[in-house]
């Protein structure tokens, strides 16, 4: 599985945007990007994904560089709510085999009030 | 409507014991995963089940497995217990294998401790 490169952590006001940096510079062509996220005390949460085009969710929106070789999640008002370790995943779902997640260490992110 | 569930939340075991940990998929998932976490490891997958038939395992021993029922539910069984597989374990459930039309739904966990 292709290996994704995330900070080990980031900080953030309160009601200001948030960009969580990904950089996956071996992604194949058929591997989706997968954002998932971890509160405290509770299993991962989905947040988006995305292959190719840019996508927005109730949640979140996700920017993908042209080259697919980044990728950015972007939390557009960020809330106490939102402090959790955030975790960017490539999986090709055409593997058999792929049909799981791999959890990298993520990104913890602390939002101050 | 309801999500995943898992029971117990909390349960210690002593070392050489067996455990068996419950998972209720959310209604009309056919898809169920159990991950394992720790401090060191992170979240690492154990085995994913579909239609009753284990489809795909994690790196783990044969003292790991589990199983699935027909109305979807899923329990996975850890035998002879050691220190090491203190760990909160997290199942995650699906419409579909791939997790594309809404992503993974995940419990809360069951936190094992084994003394």
């Amino acid at each position: 599985d292709a290996k994704t490169t995330q900070p080990n952590s980031m900080e953030s006001n309160e009601e200001e945007p948030v960009h969580l940096p990904c950089n996956h510079s071996t992604i194949s062509g058929t591997d989706y990007i997968h954002w998932y996220r971890q509160l405290p005390s509770q299993g991962p949460e989905y947040v988006i994904h995305g292959l190719t085009s840019n996508v927005n969710n109730r949640m979140a929106s996700l920017a993908i560089a042209e080259d697919r070789k980044s990728s950015t999640l972007i939390l557009h008002r960020a809330t106490l709510r939102d402090a959790a370790v955030y975790y960017c995943i490539l999986r090709d779902v055409k593997v058999d085999s792929s049909y799981k997640l791999i959890f990298g260490s993520g990104t913890r992110l602390l939002v101050r009030p | 409507k309801a999500g995943v569930t898992q029971t117990p939340r909390y349960l210690i075991k002593t070392r050489g014991q067996q455990v068996t940990l419950s998972c209720s998929p959310i209604s009309g998932h056919r898809s169920v995963s159990w991950y394992q976490q720790t401090p060191g490891q992170g979240l690492q997958f154990l085995f994913e089940y579909f239609s009753e038939t284990q489809r795909n395992k994690g790196n783990f021993p044969g003292r790991f497995s589990g199983r699935q029922f027909s109305n979807s539910r899923s329990e996975m069984n850890v035998s002879t217990l050691e220190l090491g597989d203190s760990a909160l374990y997290l199942c995650a459930s699906s419409l579909s294998r791939t997790g594309l039309l809404h992503g993974y739904t995940f419990g809360s966990g069951t936190r094992l401790t084994v003394v």
